[in-house]
């Protein structure tokens, strides 16, 4: 079984629409991201969660909220979705320390 | 600010043609340079982590090294099963809690 899973993993949806993308974990990492990934472009971080009570932006937050359930679930949301957020969206987990991280499989998210 | 640049975008060799990636950083105190392999519709996959200038790292034909300014992906004799594309990302001690991506160098080897 994988250790990091996301759903759903495809996911087309209209523009103004709200969304939510949901991660789970196995692994028993307290840290959880949420990257988005373009072409031509690197992975760029959305939010990031040390530990339950701990809520990171990361570099590109504005439009997406999260929220962590418990140490295991960590949801991303787009509130009112736009053609630009149109991406692959990658969680990722890591047990601190420094920083390897272990991905799950990604969701292809398209707006129209 | 920090910045990594992967090259080439794109790697076509032959089976058993060696050959290297390369990852140009520039970064305020490198905390830690990192390599994954992701495949078509997967998540990243961690490979090496280096920390400092002159390291070395190993898994079966890849090697990753690490200067100041850039690091290498060496792969020798790959096999078809090796295509795939090579993130590099690195950290820093200032840039707070950021991971900086590369955007990969897509790889293929052909039989």
């Amino acid at each position: 079984d994988a250790d990091v899973t996301q759903t759903p993993r495809n996911r087309i949806t209209k523009t103004g629409k709200r969304i939510m993308l949901e991660c789970s974990q196995t692994k028993g990492h307290d840290r959880m991201y949420w990257y988005r990934q373009d072409p031509g472009l690197g992975l760029r971080l959305i939010y990031y969660s040390f530990d339950v009570k701990d809520i990171n932006k990361g570099e590109i937050s504005d439009g997406y909220s999260v929220s962590r359930q418990a140490q295991a679930k960590f949801s991303l949301s787009l509130e009112s979705a736009i053609p630009n957020q149109t991406a692959l969206y990658f969680c990722a987990t890591s047990p601190g320390g420094l920083d390897t991280q272990y991905f799950g499989p990604g969701t292809r998210l398209t707006v129209l | 600010e920090d910045q990594v640049t992967q090259s080439p975008e794109a790697l076509r060799l032959q089976e058993g043609e060696s050959s290297s990636l390369n990852c140009s950083y520039t970064v305020s105190g490198l905390r830690g340079l990192f390599w994954y392999r992701q495949d078509p519709g997967k998540g990243p996959e961690f490979l090496f982590t280096l920390y400092s200038a002159g390291e070395e790292k190993e898994k079966e034909r890849l090697k990753a090294t690490l200067t100041k300014k850039e690091s290498f992906l060496h792969i020798t004799a790959p096999k078809p099963e090796d295509s795939a594309t090579y993130l590099c990302a690195v950290r820093s001690y200032t840039g707070g809690f950021k991971t900086i991506f590369g955007a990969g160098t897509r790889l293929f080897v052909k039989a």
